[in-house]
């Protein structure tokens, strides 16, 4: 099992300019999460899915747009990106949500550079 | 007040010591305590989920204090390739049962020949 993927690693962007982050993991799991990290703030929820074809906002959903057709992708989209969005985004995924299931298994991270 | 406090460190230890790590939580319906690892620019790895009555894995011990909302991570004869950051962190719960978790800020340690 390859577990949890990201693409790509790194990326540089442009003011203004739009991509995708692609998640993708091979374990079967409902739940997935898109979090940024950010020097002295921690782990920060972006969206997250609670399966196939749903997606709502976490702690800091402005400026992403996420999307889940499939129950093993989960897309993050920035459409226009600005310097703040400057950070490591990690995506993850979990089995369930309630007791016993939640434990998240993390993505290698993708580093974004927006100048 | 955040909801997830850890003590950012660094804690710098010689080989051999033992060291505490400390985190409070502020909602008192947390259901779920995990501490988790994470080495320089890789991604954070589940160390060992909190159980009420305490737990042991290894070197590594686990407990938790409820009416305190107060979770601790023991590292006995430390070694070098624990040092790493670890992050304490909570399920809040709520009935929707969304497997949100909250994430501290991380406790960075640093062991030392």
């Amino acid at each position: 099992n390859a577990g949890v993927t990201q693409t790509p690693k790194f990326r540089v962007l442009k003011t203004g300019q739009s991509m995708t982050l692609l998640c993708a993991q091979d374990m079967n799991h409902e739940y997935m999460y898109w979090y940024r990290q950010d020097p002295g703030m921690g782990l920060r929820l972006i969206h997250y899915s609670v399966g196939e074809g749903t997606t709502a906002k976490g702690e800091v959903p402005d400026g992403y747009n996420v999307s889940r057709l499939k129950k093993q992708n989960f897309l993050l989209g920035l459409e226009s990106a600005a310097p703040s969005q400057t950070s490591v985004y990690f995506c993850a995924s979990s089995y369930g949500g309630g007791a016993g299931e939640e434990t998240q298994y993390f993505g290698p991270g993708t580093r974004l550079l927006v100048l | 007040r955040k909801e997830v406090e850890q003590d950012p460190g660094p804690f710098n230890v010689p080989e051999g010591a033992t060291v505490a790590f400390n985190c409070t939580y502020s909602n008192s319906a947390s259901q779920s305590f995990f501490w988790y690892r994470q080495d320089c620019r890789k991604e954070p790895k589940l160390l060992m989920s909190v159980y009420s009555s305490g737990n042991e894995d290894g070197r590594f011990t686990a407990q938790l204090n409820r009416a305190s909302q107060y979770i601790s991570l023991l590292i006995r004869d430390s070694k070098l390739s624990d040092s790493a950051t670890y992050l304490c962190v909570v399920n809040m719960g709520t009935s929707s049962n969304t497997g949100k978790l909250i994430f501290g800020q991380g406790t960075t340690l640093q062991v030392k020949p």
